[in-house]
């Protein structure tokens, strides 16, 4: 089976300070894709990135970088500089090559709140 | 470019009766599409998920049904709601496996649904 845990349920920090978002993974899946969602307060889930488990590379886009470690089965999530427009609930998501990828398994969320 | 539609938006229904929300989706074919639920500060919820007309598979046992009358259309209905239907109900699609990014689900804008 596998799970998506972040243990981090509520974060606050003051505009313009960085914050990390963790996420821990189980899987037994050879080949598996993760991804980071966000949920603003209007509700939609947007997409934030996609991550093959072949590929380890950190990735930076824009204030948003990400930090995957196959060894430790992390991929946490930075936010450089944050601003209340990151005010959100961030999802962390894993989808395994034994299913197909037809399902995803979603982390419980992280509650992110940029105090002005 | 694909884009995912739900309607409606909001819905305020008292017990006992019916419900029918409808996801569409523009600008692919032959998607996965999925139906999820969110409850108030939850995480998400698989309800059901469909890889092509009339084919349904369920992930929760409870009072709600789903229908793909047409490729790109998928419907979530109740004969009878119950006051724990209460929720976000959120539209999901995702291209087949094979194609480009077919690992990757796009959600839709959601339906806030309140049985009093």
């Amino acid at each position: 089976a596998q799970k998506v845990t972040q243990a981090q349920t509520e974060i606050s920090v003051v505009e313009k300070e960085d914050v990390t978002l963790d996420c821990v993974y189980e899987t037994r899946d050879t080949t598996y894709y993760l991804f980071w969602y966000k949920q603003p307060p209007s509700g939609e889930l947007v997409f934030l990135i996609r991550r093959n488990s072949f590929d380890e590379q950190n990735e930076i886009s824009g204030r948003y970088s990400w930090n995957f470690q196959k060894s430790t089965s992390s991929f946490n999530f930075t936010i450089t500089a944050s601003q209340v427009v990151d005010s959100a609930v961030y999802f962390c998501a894993l989808s395994g090559n034994s299913g197909g990828y037809q399902k995803v398994t979603f982390g419980t969320g992280t509650k992110l709140q940029v105090i002005p | 470019s694909q884009t995912i539609h739900q309607w409606p938006a909001t819905l305020v229904q008292p017990v006992g009766s019916p419900l029918s929300l409808e996801c569409t989706v523009e600008g692919t074919s032959n998607p996965n599409l999925y139906w999820y639920r969110q409850a108030a500060g939850r995480g998400l919820q698989l309800l059901f998920y469909s890889v092509g007309i009339g084919q349904i598979s369920s992930e929760v046992p409870q009072n709600l049904s789903a229908s793909r009358p047409q490729d790109r259309q998928f419907i979530l209905s109740s004969k009878k709601l119950l006051l724990s239907d209460s929720g976000f109900y959120l539209c999901a699609w995702k291209a087949p496996l094979g194609r480009a990014f077919g690992e990757t689900q796009y959600f839709g804008p959601g339906t806030r649904l309140l049985v009093l």
